[in-house]
This record gives C-alpha cells, sequence and structure tokens, in this order.
C-alpha cells in the first residue's frame, strides 16, 4: 500500500458526461501528479500541483482540469467526455521538494465511457 | 521518435531465470532513471531508482544505466513467478519534475 488513495475504483458513464476523481496524497507529501494510462500510449503525465498550485502541465486536454485543495487533496474533472477518454486514470503524490523525489502511485481509477 | 522506447514483450521464462528488461532514449537531458513494477489492475510500485550512469542492486534486481549510449537495463536473477507483472522504465531531467515513461514489459514468470 502506498498510502495515495483515490475514489472511485471504477466509474462507467456516456459520452458527453463530466466526472470527477479525487485523489489523497500520501502523509505529508506536498505535491500531486495526475497521470493517465492506455494501452495504445502507456502512462502519460497530465499535470501536476505542489501546495495547492499549478507546477507542470503535460498533455491534458482542455476538456481536463485539475485543482489541488488547502487539505492537499486533488481531484481531476473530465468533461465532454468521448469514448477515446476510457482509460485508467492514476493519481501519485511526492513530497515535492526536488525534481528527483520519488512518485509514489495510487491504485487508480478505471474509466469507462459509453 | 519517441523519447523513451521500451520493448512490450510479451516476456515468458522460466522460474529461476535471469530476466534482462531495457529501455532506450533519445533526450540526453535525463538524469533520473527508474523501474517500476505494475501488477495487473494495480497502480506503479517503484523498484530501483538510479541517478545518472552506473549500476544499483538491490537485492535479486540490478538496475543499469549507460548514458553515452541512452540505454537502460534492468535484471532480475533467480527469477519468482511473483515477478510477472508488468515493468515500466521512467526517466526524469533537470528542471522537471515531470517524469516520462516507457510503455512497459509485460513479463510472465513460469513455475
Amino acid at each position: 500500500d502506498s498510502g495515495v488513495t483515490q475514489t472511485p475504483k471504477h466509474l462507467i458513464t456516456a459520452t458527453g458526461q463530466r466526472v470527477t476523481l479525487r485523489c489523497s496524497p500520501r502523509s505529508g507529501d506536498l505535491s500531486v501528479y495526475w497521470y493517465q494510462q492506455s494501452l495504445d500510449q502507456g502512462l502519460q503525465f497530465l499535470i501536476q500541483y505542489y501546495n495547492g498550485e499549478e507546477r507542470a502541465k503535460g498533455n491534458i486536454l482542455e476538456r481536463f482540469s485539475a485543482q489541488q485543495f488547502p487539505d492537499l487533496h486533488s481531484e481531476l474533472n473530465l468533461s465532454s467526455l468521448e469514448l477515446g477518454d476510457s482509460a485508467l486514470y492514476f493519481c501519485a503524490s511526492s513530497v515535492g521538494t526536488s525534481e528527483g523525489d520519488t512518485q509514489y502511485f495510487g491504485p487508480g481509477t478505471r474509466l469507462t465511457v459509453l | 521518435q519517441k523519447e523513451v522506447e521500451q520493448d512490450p514483450g510479451p516476456l515468458s521464462v522460466p522460474e529461476g531465470a535471469i530476466v534482462s528488461l531495457n529501455c532506450t532514449y533519445s533526450n540526453s537531458a535525463f538524469q533520473y532513471f527508474m523501474w517500476y513494477r505494475q501488477y495487473s489492475r494495480k497502480g506503479p510500485e517503484l523498484l530501483m531508482y538510479t541517478y545518472s550512469s552506473g549500476n544499483k542492486e538491490d537485492g535479486r534486481f540490478t538496475a543499469q544505466v549507460d548514458k553515452s549510449s541512452k540505454y537502460i537495463s534492468l535484471f532480475i536473477r533467480d527469477s519468482q513467478p511473483s515477478d510477472s507483472a508488468t515493468y515500466l522504465c521512467a526517466m526524469g531531467r533537470a528542471g522537471s519534475y515531470q517524469l516520462t515513461f516507457g510503455k512497459g514489459t509485460k513479463l510472465s514468470v513460469i513455475p
């Protein structure tokens, strides 16, 4: 158990809908990362937050957004969902003070868009 | 060309074999090199972490980094059925918190 929690474990929804994925980092970690994992693209970095502020952005679509709250949990919002958004979404956390920090991954949320 | 290339396998070996997993990369700015293990339907877990070139050993696992060749390897000695998983290489560069992952190699160790 990495100490990173994600809810829900599974999510099934329809095209055009909006969903919210939630992540709680390990105790003491200030940084949260979101990744998308699909069979054809592998694990892709989406976005990083550090202590409530956006720090880095990767291949995140405009339909997707995220935020980190004062209690350090983070939410990833996916809107106008398309079939191609079906994937595993992982959250990771790290201390965040050094670029070489170890990232610890949560168990993931499996999103299915029908 | 993708920044990180990893043979997806699948790779099937008998129990007790030595396993070699590899990644190549194109960005010479990468300085942090990691191997993650991912069991089916689970999140990736860090196995090995190496900074810059060289070798690192931890039990049955050895990670090697050759920056001159832009090539990293993970060796598993005396492989066990419990090693059956997907192995992901990951890399980070100075000035960035972002990791770039290979697509993963699926390993099966047959009893």
